[in-house]
């Protein structure tokens, strides 16, 4: 069955630096999209890549597909106390609604 | 969280007890969603609506209940079947041809 695992589980940088998480999925895919959670509050839809796209941008977040692999990464540049949250991947599965990872705990240390 | 408002944002239930978590959107999408959350762990999809009077169950429904009567509105019912109901519910809305959704606040159901 489809589902999304982010990696790594948790990931606490320096602010200034790049943060890097990634998706990987077992079955092809449509589209796959990125969220933000910040702790005990709702998510926040951030970037939709589709299956013909190889990168996206938005800011200071990058998204990459690749489809050959089964993954995605998403890289925030140069980060921020702000960026800390919760980052999850979600995938649509075969009735169109979305499989969502465990996701990937990110702090950004001051 | 955009035009989409959930309450109560805390919620505490005896065993035994049912409890109705709102949800009510502005956005005039069709598709609603009830997603669970458990600590450290990803969605959950309980119930979704595409339409109003329509609804179809997710992946674990046991223990829940949900009705869409108005377009705007897309309440969860849980009721004492559910076994182990503490958590962080959210709902969310999709408008038509996007796959984007958008999320409330949430509601946290602790049982005492």
């Amino acid at each position: 069955s489809q589902q999304g695992e982010e990696d790594p589980q948790a990931l606490s940088i320096q602010e200034g630096e790049n943060a890097t998480m990634n998706c990987s999925y077992k079955t092809s895919i449509n589209n796959l999209q990125w969220y933000r959670q910040n702790s005990g509050r709702g998510l926040v839809h951030l970037i939709l890549i589709r299956s013909n796209e190889r990168e996206k941008h938005s800011g200071r977040l990058r998204v990459t597909l690749d489809t050959s692999k089964k993954s995605s990464s998403l890289l925030i540049t140069a980060s921020r106390a702000a960026d800390t949250a919760s980052y999850f991947c979600a995938l649509p599965d075969s009735n169109y609604q979305l499989i969502w990872g465990a996701g990937t705990k990110l702090i950004i240390k001051p | 969280d955009g035009g989409i408002t959930q309450s109560p944002k805390y919620l505490f239930r005896k065993e035994g007890q049912n409890v109705t978590l709102s949800c009510e959107q502005n956005l005039n999408h069709d598709a609603m969603y009830w997603y669970r959350q458990d600590p450290g762990q990803g969605l959950r999809l309980i119930y979704y609506s595409q339409i109003v009077n329509d609804f179809q169950k997710g992946d674990i429904a046991e223990g829940y209940s949900v009705s869409r009567e108005k377009k705007e509105s897309f309440p969860l019912t849980v009721t004492s079947a559910q076994k182990n109901p503490t958590a962080f519910y959210l709902c969310a809305t999709a408008g038509p041809s996007t796959d984007t959704q958008y999320f409330g606040p949430g509601t946290r159901l602790t049982v005492l």
